[in-house]
């Protein structure tokens, strides 16, 4: 069964701060890992990763793979309160060649204080 | 519209009653998903539509559960006779699909409360 771990559970941070959320996997054929950010309702979408040690980033937000250690981290640099959110890590396997469901993590819940 | 769209985006059903949940994707958009996201927990992947090939179901944990998707477009996910461990967020996802760098783009979600 494939799965997803993601640590911490929750983080509170002052605004400011740099965080770094993390996330391991064991699948079977893995394809991708995405990351998501989910405030109130829709998650929305932050990275897709496929290769690994190649950064990707998106302002102060940034994110890599390794899949020799079979996980990702993601960074979020000079974090503002409007960073505070649910972050999900999901990773993709497939056997067939074509897209296949995603297995989510439970979530690392952040809080950016003033 | 440019994302998914669901709906209601509330629902609260007395125990017992079937309810019906929709979700229309992303124009274009060949692969569809259904998870569930109950309190503090994540998302539990449900069912998955590709195109016109059979819907991997091994997600859903129940009989009472089902989904339908008419014209490779809108789904519909019913629940028969609801209980109350039932009560979560149902989030519709769709992609492109057969495309290999598609990630998944959620709608808002349907909370459903079971009384």
């Amino acid at each position: 069964e494939d799965k997803v771990v993601q640590s911490p559970l929750s983080l509170v941070v002052h605004e400011g701060d740099t965080v770094t959320l993390n996330c391991s996997y064991e699948v079977t054929n893995f394809r991708s890992l995405l990351w998501y950010k989910q405030e109130k309702k829709a998650p929305t979408f932050l990275f897709m990763l496929t290769s690994s040690g190649i950064e990707k980033k998106s302002g102060r937000l940034s994110s890599i793979l390794d899949k020799k250690e079979l996980f990702s981290i993601l960074n979020i640099t000079a974090t503002q309160t409007g960073d505070s959110a649910v972050y999900l890590c999901a990773v993709e396997a497939s056997d067939t060649g074509t897209a296949s469901k995603l297995t989510f993590g439970t979530g690392t819940r952040l809080q950016v204080t003033l | 519209g440019a994302g998914v769209s669901q709906s209601p985006s509330n629902k609260v059903t007395e125990k017992g009653k079937d309810v019906e949940l929709r979700c229309d994707p992303i124009s274009g958009h060949t692969a569809l998903y259904w998870y569930r996201q109950s309190l503090g927990q994540g998302l539990e992947f449900l069912i998955y539509f590709q195109g016109n090939s059979a819907p991997d179901k091994s997600g859903l944990p129940s009989d009472r559960f089902s989904a339908e998707r008419t014209g490779g477009s809108v789904s519909t996910l019913t629940i028969q006779r609801t209980q109350q461990e039932d009560s979560a967020v149902y989030l519709c996802a769709s992609s492109l699909g057969r495309t290999y760098n598609s990630p998944l783009h959620f709608g808002n979600g349907t909370r459903l409360t079971v009384t």
